[in-house]
């Protein structure tokens, strides 16, 4: 079974400095991996997503994630906050193989709710 | 590209009413679309899926019985919670995949905040 873990529920940073959220997987095979943003009361948009290939992917809104499959790791970055970016960010990952009733699932991990300070 | 679209984007209802809640992929074919339940501060959590011509598979610990899903057409889903309380209160954030993509990307609606009385 998959699972995903955000560490940190809350991260806070100041208006302009590095954002970092991250997201670490357990997997039996490399995974499919997604961030996703979500404003209140809104549903999910996708910011980038790792299937295969060039292990850093860079995604909307300058954000990008590199994909580290000796630490199952796929970490969030953007090298400037702004203050738009403070939102819930989700980590997701798939598997590749699964098929029937798992095919095409996406697994969750618990969010992480950036702030941004002026 | 790749919009999902759910209506009605919020709905009060009385405890006892049925709440029909429509999922529609507007620019693309969703053989597969995903219902999740979101609470206050907590990550998603899948209710069923939804393939298009056959019965929904759903997660353990949910009732078929009350969540009716229905996904009649390729671009069209419908989740009907019946004889709604209280406690089905929630916001309901349906997904679609595009049935020619390989990566299993899920593009999300907007959510349905459900508030039964």
């Amino acid at each position: 079974a998959q699972s995903v873990t955000q560490l940190g529920s809350h991260v806070s940073v100041s208006e302009g400095a590095l954002v970092l959220l991250r997201c670490n997987y357990s997997s039996s095979v490399p995974p499919y991996l997604f961030w996703y943003v979500q404003y209140p009361n809104q549903g999910l948009q996708l910011l980038l997503k790792y299937t295969t290939g060039a292990t850093l992917v860079k995604g909307i809104n300058g954000f990008e994630a590199e994909f580290k499959k000796s630490e199952t790791s796929f970490h969030l970055t953007k090298p400037s906050a702004h203050m738009s970016d403070a939102a819930e960010y989700f980590c997701a990952v798939s598997d590749p193989n699964a098929g029937g009733t798992s095919y095409g699932k996406l697994t969750f991990g618990q969010g992480t709710i950036l702030t941004v300070h002026p | 590209g790749a919009v999902v679209s759910q209506h009605p984007s919020w709905v009060i209802c009385k405890s006892g009413t049925s709440v029909k809640i429509e999922c529609r992929s507007l620019d693309f074919q969703a053989t597969t679309m995903f219902w999740y339940r979101q609470f206050p501060k907590q990550s998603l959590m899948l209710m069923a899926t939804s393939n298009e011509g056959s019965k929904a598979t759903y997660e353990q610990g949910v009732e078929k019985d009350k969540f009716l899903i229905n996904h009649a057409s390729l671009t069209l889903s419908t989740l009907t919670v019946t004889s709604a309380h209280p406690e089905d209160s929630s916001f309901y954030i349906c997904s679609a995949r595009d049935w020619t993509d390989s990566y299993n990307e899920q593009f999300f609606g907007p959510g349905t905040r459900l508030t039964v009385l």
